[in-house]
């Protein structure tokens, strides 16, 4: 067990609906990190936030949307679903603001889009 | 933006032999370089990490070496193993705390 925790583990869902995936980071960890990794792919950078606030923005799409909470458990929303939105969602903490010291990341959530 | 490129994207080799992959990262503002290791359905676990003011780093099979002046890091693993067959990503990242930038991975494949 990492400390990083993702809910759910698997989910199936039609195309045009909504999905919240969860995350906890690990205790201590100010920092999540999503990212999204399609079949054979690699990592691709979605979102930062830090200790509430976002920090950094990658490559996501205007259908997703991400927050983290003052617990510093963070959401990350996907709306309006299509097939090439399925893929394995990781999360990833880190105590630094930079990521220094290295990621944490969760075991992931598999989205399928049928 | 950081851009991370990563060599090759497969590799072979026979079990004991040595496996490098080499990575190159553009922003010279980069200062920290980890190394993970995905096996099939697994989350990316770090294995080792090196810092910009240190030119190599080993752990027991394992060891890292940067060139900041080339703008190159790569990652060594001596004595391959089975179990040592898993995707290997590098990452870059500068001090301003900007995103992890991946490499598109290596997917090294020890024979026995």
């Amino acid at each position: 067990d990492s400390g990083v925790t993702q809910t759910p583990k698997h989910l199936i869902t039609a195309t045009g609906q909504r999905v919240t995936l969860r995350c906890s980071p690990r205790s201590g960890d100010l920092s999540v990190y999503w990212y999204q990794q399609s079949l054979d792919q690699g990592l691709q950078f979605l979102i930062q936030y830090y200790n509430g606030e976002e920090r950094a923005k990658g490559n996501i799409l205007e259908r997703f949307s991400a927050q983290q909470f003052p617990d510093l458990h963070s959401e990350l929303n996907l709306s309006s679903l299509e097939l090439g939105d399925s893929a394995l969602y990781f999360c990833a903490s880190s105590v630094a603001t930079d990521g220094a010291g290295g990621y944490t990341f969760g075991s992931g959530t598999r989205l399928t889009v049928v | 933006g950081e851009n991370v490129e990563q060599h090759p994207s497969t590799l072979s080799v026979q079990e004991g032999d040595s496996a490098v992959i080499k990575c190159t990262y553009s922003d010279s503002a980069s200062n920290y370089f980890p190394w993970y290791k995905q096996e099939l359905g697994k989350r990316p676990q770090l294995i080792i990490d090196i810092r910009s003011n240190v030119g190599e780093k080993k752990d027991q099979r394992i060891a890292v070496t940067l060139n900041k002046t080339a703008k190159h890091f790569s990652l060594h693993i001596t004595e391959t193993q089975p179990e040592d067959s898993a995707v290997y990503f590098c990452a870059a990242i500068n001090s301003w705390g900007q995103n992890f930038v991946f490499g598109p991975g290596t997917r090294l494949s020890v024979l026995p």
